[in-house]
């Protein structure tokens, strides 16, 4: 167990659908980071938050949003899915904005169908 | 745009037989990292290399750094069974204002064979 816990594991919804994805990060971290790992796009940086606000953005579609919370947990939210939208999804905690380390949580799969 | 590219993508080996992966990158960055992927299964980290030179070993796993050439490699000496797993290389750039990101090689899938 890396201490970074994600729910749910696995998750199959419909096209068109909005699914919610859950991180809580290592005690500690502050620093929570999105990544998507596709078979087509391999593993692409989403977004970095610390402590609360938004750090850094990467290839994050429009229909796709984050947040990070007070307690430090956050939450991806895809809308509007698409098949091309099944992947694993990690997240990852670090102590601080400038990381000496990413722990990687067990990831969702997500299956659209 | 940073660039991280690994090769070989597949390799295929024999238990006992020495190889190495390769990871270029295009800009520079300020730490390499390696990861072990299980299928199916989360990131494992191996190795962070911070500057020029850097060596660092564990097991039969061994990886370097040279920042000049903007190049690292994952060395396997004597591989096992247990070794096969996709390995991925990564390089962290960061800012105090612009956050953190990683960018990841589209990982090498070792397959020992015994």
């Amino acid at each position: 167990d890396s201490g970074v816990t994600q729910t749910p594991k696995h998750l199959i919804t419909a096209t068109g659908q909005r699914v919610t994805l859950r991180c809580s990060p290592r005690s500690g971290d502050l620093s929570v980071y999105w990544y998507q790992q596709s078979l087509d796009q391999g593993l692409q940086f989403l977004i970095h938050y610390y402590n609360g606000e938004e750090r850094a953005k990467g290839n994050i579609l429009e229909r796709f949003s984050a947040q990070q919370f007070p307690d430090l947990h956050s939450e991806l939210n895809l809308s509007s899915l698409e098949l091309g939208d099944s992947a694993l999804y990690f997240c990852a905690s670090s102590p601080r904005s400038l990381p000496s380390g990413y722990t990687f949580g067990s990831g969702t799969r997500l299956t659209v169908v | 745009e940073l660039k991280v590219e690994q090769n070989p993508l597949f390799l295929s080996m024999q238990e006992g037989k020495n190889y190495t992966i390769y990871c270029n990158y295009s800009t520079t960055s300020d730490r390499l990292y390696w990861y072990r992927q299980d299928p199916g299964k989360s990131l494992e980290s191996l190795f962070v290399l911070l500057s020029n030179g850097a060596v660092k070993q564990e097991g039969r796993l061994m990886a370097s750094l040279d920042t000049k050439a903007r190049l690292s490699t994952l060395h396997i000496t004597a591989a096992v069974h247990d070794l096969s797993a996709t390995y991925f290389c990564a390089v962290d750039r960061y800012g105090e204002t612009s956050g953190s990101r990683l960018t990841f090689g589209e990982g090498t899938q070792l397959t020992v064979n015994p």
